[in-house]
């Protein structure tokens, strides 16, 4: 079973510029979730999808950050415009439910903001 | 709301030795508790996770937790370890009322000879 795909794995932008993450889950799990993890702290959720809705977006930084879920499968997460304190790693995981359903993450994107 | 603590922030061990990575929760309602493993360079794989029942709760590689609700903590543990459990450990919760996990700042373990 294919695991969650990441693309890019890492990139480096200037501030100010913008950058854009895709998560591909694993097949048939309905629930998504971004995370970013700044370095020396634990994951922090950033968005959640359920099929192609979302549950909860209360720690997305609105001005900047955005994400889609395309058809239910696919997803992207996009910052326009990068600040220096977005430097950090970006984890898409996904699960068959939520609650208790165990979630499986991608390798991650680690961004660098100059 | 809920909230994790990770106390450790590093916990250096000799290989065969018996380790206890602790964590604390905070929530006013029934919680699922979690145990992810984060290896260089990798995503989080789930080590084990209390969601009700026996209390005390078996994972993979060996690793343990016991859930206490008294004490609302739910320490992992491992008899004896080896150098390839090195890695950064993260303490998560959730509960019926959010389904978004809550994660410990982590808990870096260090094996060596």
């Amino acid at each position: 079973e294919a695991g969650v795909a990441q693309s890019p794995r890492y990139k480096i932008i200037e501030k100010r510029q913008s950058v854009a993450f895709w998560c591909n889950p694993i097949s048939g799990h309905a629930t998504l979730y971004w995370y970013q993890q700044i370095l020396g702290q634990g994951p922090k959720l950033l968005i959640q999808f359920q099929n192609n809705g979302v549950v909860d977006d209360s720690q997305l930084p609105k001005d900047r950050f955005s994400a889609e879920r395309l058809k239910g499968v696919d997803s992207t997460l996009k910052i326009q415009p990068a600040k220096l304190e977005d430097s950090a790693v970006y984890l898409c995981a996904s699960s068959f439910g939520t609650h208790t359903d165990t979630q499986y993450f991608g390798p991650g994107t680690r961004l660098t903001v100059l | 709301a809920q909230s994790v603590t990770q106390l450790d922030s590093q916990v250096p061990v000799f290989e065969e030795a018996p380790v206890e990575l602790r964590c604390n929760y905070s929530s006013s309602v029934s919680v699922y508790l979690f145990w992810y493993v984060q290896y260089p360079n990798q995503g989080l794989q789930l080590l084990l996770k209390y969601l009700s029942g026996s209390t005390l709760v078996k994972g993979i590689n060996g690793f343990e937790a016991e859930f206490n609700k008294s004490q609302t903590s739910f320490h992992l543990r491992k008899p004896s370890v080896h150098i390839s459990d090195t890695a950064e450990y993260f303490c998560a919760v959730s509960d019926w009322t959010a389904s978004k996990l809550t994660f410990g700042t982590g808990t870096r373990l260090q094996v060596t000879l």
